[in-house]
């Protein structure tokens, strides 16, 4: 069955390291998103790509980074993680025919201390 | 600024009775609008949508009312199951891919 996966699924890290943080959908879907969900604020997007070689900023974008070299992956990556980059990640898909539909991942936990 | 916001933070229901789920945006350039279930440890799952040339939408037990006019829409489910305990999520979109969240409704469905 095709499916989205993230890993690690927990992580904690020190203030000042890079992590990067895993995203691979078998769906061949163009589209792919990366959220963080905070309490009280919901999902907040980070980044986004509309196919590979393609990637653009979200509304929540400092810090992070993201590159789309196949269909398949998007990983996101904290150039040098902060206590405030402390959150649940999820990164979703979705087809071009149903943009607005998006499959999300089952999330990573990111610990910053 | 948050753009969609859900002012109730939760709501609590019995077996069989009706959940009402509110949801308002701001953006008047929002056209299409989508709930989200999310349970505990997974990620969001798509439940229903609407686009803006609509004012009703109906997937069995789940039902949603737009009114554009007051920038407002809901979420009806009948009956609440104790399976439908989760987090609610309202989205709206302006036709570019990108979803505008709210901050959650939480929903306790009691036996």
């Amino acid at each position: 069955d095709a499916e989205i996966t993230q890993s690690p699924r927990h992580k904690i890290t020190e203030t000042g390291r890079q992590v990067t943080l895993a995203c691979h959908q078998t769906w061949n879907h163009n589209n792919m998103f990366w959220y963080r969900q905070d309490l009280g604020h919901g999902l907040r997007l980070i980044h986004y790509s509309y196919g590979v070689q393609d990637t653009n900023k979200g509304e929540v974008s400092d810090g992070y980074s993201v590159s789309r070299s196949n269909t398949e992956d998007l990983p996101l990556t904290l150039e040098s993680a902060a206590s405030s980059q402390t959150s649940v990640y999820f990164c979703a898909s979705s087809e071009s025919n149903r943009p607005y539909e998006q499959f999300f991942g089952p999330g990573t936990r990111l610990t910053v201390l | 600024d948050q753009q969609v916001k859900q002012n109730s933070p939760s709501l609590s229901v019995q077996e069989g009775r009706i959940s009402i789920l509110n949801c308002d945006y701001t953006n008047s350039m929002f056209d299409y609008f989508l709930w989200y279930k999310k349970y505990p440890a997974e990620g969001p799952t798509f439940l229903i949508s609407i686009s803006s040339i609509k004012d009703k939408n109906e997937d069995g037990r789940f039902t949603v009312f737009l009114n554009k006019s007051a920038k407002h829409l809901s979420l009806h489910i009948v009956p609440s199951q104790p399976g439908d305990s989760a987090v609610y999520f309202c989205a709206a979109t302006a036709n570019d891919y990108k979803l505008s969240f709210g901050a959650g409704t939480t929903v306790t469905v009691r036996a």
